[in-house]
């Protein structure tokens, strides 16, 4: 069965210190994998996406990483801001030559204190 | 460039009641994506259209739901009776391509509440 699971589910840091959020996925095939953005009241906004044979991604603070073999990514953001409470969502592609499906995870819900 | 376009941002409504959500693309882009998404069941990818053609609709819960795509740039989404379990936020995004390399760019949703 196509699954994405994230964690933690939500997660309580201080403004400047850093932090890492986890991807576990069974999906196949797998075409890519993204991590999106999603303020509150807003549609989600993409950070990055990565193919099969891209082991990390950068957006600014924002790094992805993605292993393959072990289906995992994880998305670090460095020196956290306010602005980057959020909901962040997992979504990995399966897309073969006829079809597609986009399977999504349940989110991690940050939220940055001062 | 505008982005893509959703409305109404707000909807209540009685059940039973027809509710039509409203999505204009991106210009220059060909494929749409309907999503609903609520706290219990997070993201949910409805249906999406490549070239006005609908490409997957598993993802529709049940017959209540349709969606239409008159012409290359906008669609409709119909829930019709509508249900208080419909309650959530429904998304469009609008991309280049079908195939899941193509970025897919979120409107800002529309916020329903059946009572």
């Amino acid at each position: 069965k196509n699954q994405v699971e994230q964690s933690p589910q939500s997660l309580i840091i201080l403004e400047g210190k850093n932090c890492t959020l986890q991807c576990n996925y069974t999906v196949s095939p797998f075409s890519n994998l993204r991590w999106y953005k999603q303020d509150t009241g807003r549609g989600p906004v993409s950070l990055t996406i990565m193919t099969f044979s891209e082991n990390t991604k950068s957006n600014g603070r924002y790094t992805a990483t993605l292993d393959a073999d072990t289906k995992q990514s994880s998305l670090h953001i460095t020196a956290s801001q306010l602005s980057d409470s959020a909901s962040y969502i997992c979504v990995v592609s399966a897309f073969s030559s006829n079809t597609g499906k986009l399977i999504f995870g349940q989110g991690t819900t940050l939220q940055v204190k001062p | 460039d505008a982005g893509v376009i959703q409305s109404p941002r707000h909807e209540v409504t009685e059940m039973g009641q027809e509710v039509t959500l409203r999505c204009k693309l991106i210009s220059g882009h060909n494929s749409l994506f309907w999503y609903r998404q609520t706290m219990m069941r997070g993201l949910e990818l409805l249906i999406y259209f490549n070239n006005n053609v609908p490409i997957d609709d598993s993802g529709m819960p049940e017959d209540r739901f349709s969606a239409k795509m008159p012409n290359a740039s906008f669609s409709t989404l119909k829930i019709q009776p509508s249900e208080p379990r419909d309650s959530a936020v429904y998304f469009c995004a609008s991309s280049l391509g079908d195939r899941g390399t193509y970025e897919q760019y979120f409107g800002p949703g529309t916020r329903l509440t059946v009572t």
